[in-house]
C-alpha cells in the first residue's frame, strides 16, 4: 500500500473556527490532490499540487487554501469553517504526470456543527 | 463535457453469483479507464486499469475490457464473495485538454454480497 498517511482521521469543531488537515506521504511522489467525497456528488477536487510550492484550484475550491512546503506534506485548511464543508476528504497521490492511477489516503471525517 | 456514467445501485448479490458494473464514459482524446474499490472506513483503491483501446485490465478475479467503438468499461466478476461488498468507482484520465492530471470519477455503485 502506497504510505499516505491523513491526520487527524476524525474531528468535530464549530462554524468558524480555522481547520487544517495535513497529509503525509513516504512515496516521494511529485503530485498530491485534496478531494471531498460527498454522497450524491461523488469525488470532487478541492486542491493539487504539482512540486513543492506549486498548487493550484481544482473544482470546489471556494473556502479551502493549500500549502505545500515540503515534498512530503500537503496541506488543507478552512479558514473559517461552515455546516457545508462537513465532509469526509480524502488526499490522493500519483507519481507522475497522465494517465497514472491515484493513490488515496484513508480519509478525514469533518464534521462542522 | 468529459464525464462518467455508471449504475448506482446498491446492488446486492448472493455469494458465487456473476458481477456486471456497467460504465460508459464520454471524452476527448484516448483517456485511460481505471476501477477504484473504497471498503468502509477506507480510502479508494485502484483495483485494475486499461490505458488503450482493447486493453483488458485485471485484478482479484475482476475483469474489464477498454471498449473504444462503445465507450464503455464494464466491470465483471465471475464468482462474488461477501469480502467484495464494498463501492466501486469507474474513472478515466489522461485527457487532452487540462492543465493537471485530471481524473474523472462516476458517482460509485454499492455492491452488497449476501451469504
Amino acid at each position: 500500500d502506497a504510505g499516505i498517511t491523513q491526520s487527524p482521521r476524525h474531528k468535530v469543531t464549530e462554524t468558524g473556527t480555522p481547520v487544517t488537515l495535513r497529509c503525509h506521504q513516504t512515496e516521494n511522489h511529485r503530485y498530491m490532490y485534496w478531494y471531498r467525497q460527498d454522497p450524491g456528488h461523488g469525488l470532487r477536487l478541492i486542491h493539487y499540487s504539482y512540486g513543492v510550492k506549486d498548487t493550484d484550484k481544482g473544482e470546489v475550491s471556494d473556502g479551502y487554501s493549500v500549502s505545500r512546503s515540503k515534498t512530503e506534506d500537503f496541506l488543507l485548511t478552512l479558514e473559517s469553517a461552515t455546516s457545508s464543508q462537513t465532509s469526509v476528504y480524502f488526499c490522493a497521490i500519483s507519481e507522475s504526470w497522465g494517465n497514472q492511477p491515484q493513490h488515496f489516503g484513508d480519509g478525514t471525517r469533518l464534521s462542522i456543527l | 463535457g468529459d464525464s462518467v456514467t455508471q449504475m448506482e445501485g446498491p446492488v446486492t448479490l448472493s455469494e458465487e453469483a456473476f458481477l456486471t458494473i456497467n460504465c460508459t464514459y464520454t471524452a476527448t482524446g484516448y483517456p485511460s479507464l481505471f476501477w477504484y474499490v473504497q471498503y468502509p472506513g477506507e480510502g479508494l483503491q485502484l483495483l485494475l486499469k486499461a490505458t488503450k483501446a482493447d486493453d483488458k485490465g485485471s485484478n482479484k478475479g475482476f475483469e474489464a475490457t477498454y471498449r473504444k467503438e462503445t465507450t464503455s468499461f464494464h466491470l465483471e466478476k465471475g464468482s462474488v464473495q461477501v469480502s467484495d461488498s464494498a463501492v466501486y468507482f469507474c474513472a478515466l484520465s489522461g485527457l487532452c485538454e487540462t492543465s493537471y492530471d485530471k481524473v474523472i470519477f462516476g458517482p460509485g455503485t454499492s455492491l452488497s454480497v449476501i451469504p
